[in-house]
């Protein structure tokens, strides 16, 4: 079968880094993307990592080690806005095609 | 423009009624789901659709059907509502379903209330 661990809250100061990580366990594994969600609203895509290393996008980078099955997300500037909840999902492919399984999701907390 | 969008954003119905959500996106996307989002924020798919066609249909009660009469819509009719069918249903859609990154799209979220 299929399973994703993440923390389920992580509690930060305004500035400063926090990292959201994920391991995974599947077979047929394809790359490993990560969402947010702020309450109330619905989970927005955040990055996909394909292959091993580092994909940067402004103040949010993810990381992927296939050979660990692990991934992580890394906030930078911590800001308030940053206030959410942060899953990680996994692409898999199988006898049945294509497949993405959520996490059960991280909740941050940015702290002033 | 509204990418993904549902209808209506809160339901509150009794137990053993019939209610519907629709669905429709706008991106030109293949791939639609439906997503149950319950109290503990857990993202659990339900259904996905490919041009019209479904593709993956997870351990889901038989009283769930979705339909999709094209393949910019997905609707989801629930049937004899039950109490723990209270929950955030969110749809989302994606390019296309045979694509090893896998972008999704969601909707705004249907908030289902059964008394």
């Amino acid at each position: 079968g299929q399973s994703l661990e993440q923390p389920s809250e992580v509690t930060a100061v305004e500035g400063a880094i926090v990292q959201i990580n994920c391991t995974y366990q599947t077979s047929g594994f394809y790359g490993l993307s990560w969402y947010q969600q702020h309450d109330g609203g619905a989970p927005t895509f955040l990055s996909y990592n394909g292959l091993d290393g580092l994909e940067e996008t402004g103040r949010f980078s993810s990381f992927l080690s296939r050979s660990d099955s692990y991934g992580y997300l890394l906030l930078q500037e911590l800001q308030m806005k940053d206030s959410a909840s942060y899953f990680c999902a996994v692409r898999s492919r199988n006898t049945g095609g294509f497949k993405t399984i959520f996490g059960a999701g991280t909740r941050l907390f940015v702290k002033a | 423009d509204t990418a993904v969008s549902q209808t209506p954003k809160y339901l509150v119905t009794q137990m053993g009624n019939d209610k519907s959500i629709k669905c429709e996106q706008n991106l030109g996307h293949d791939t639609m789901y439906w997503y149950k989002q319950d109290s503990k924020k857990f993202l659990k798919i339900m259904f996905s659709y490919n041009n019209k066609e479904l593709i993956i249909n997870e351990t889901v009660p038989n009283r769930f059907s979705p339909k999709s009469p094209d393949k910019a819509h997905l609707n989801l009719h629930i049937n004899s509502l039950e109490l723990g069918d209270s929950a955030v249903y969110f749809c989302a859609s994606s390019p296309f379903a045979g694509g090893a990154a896998d972008t999704q799209y969601f909707g705004p979220g249907t908030r289902l209330t059964v008394l």
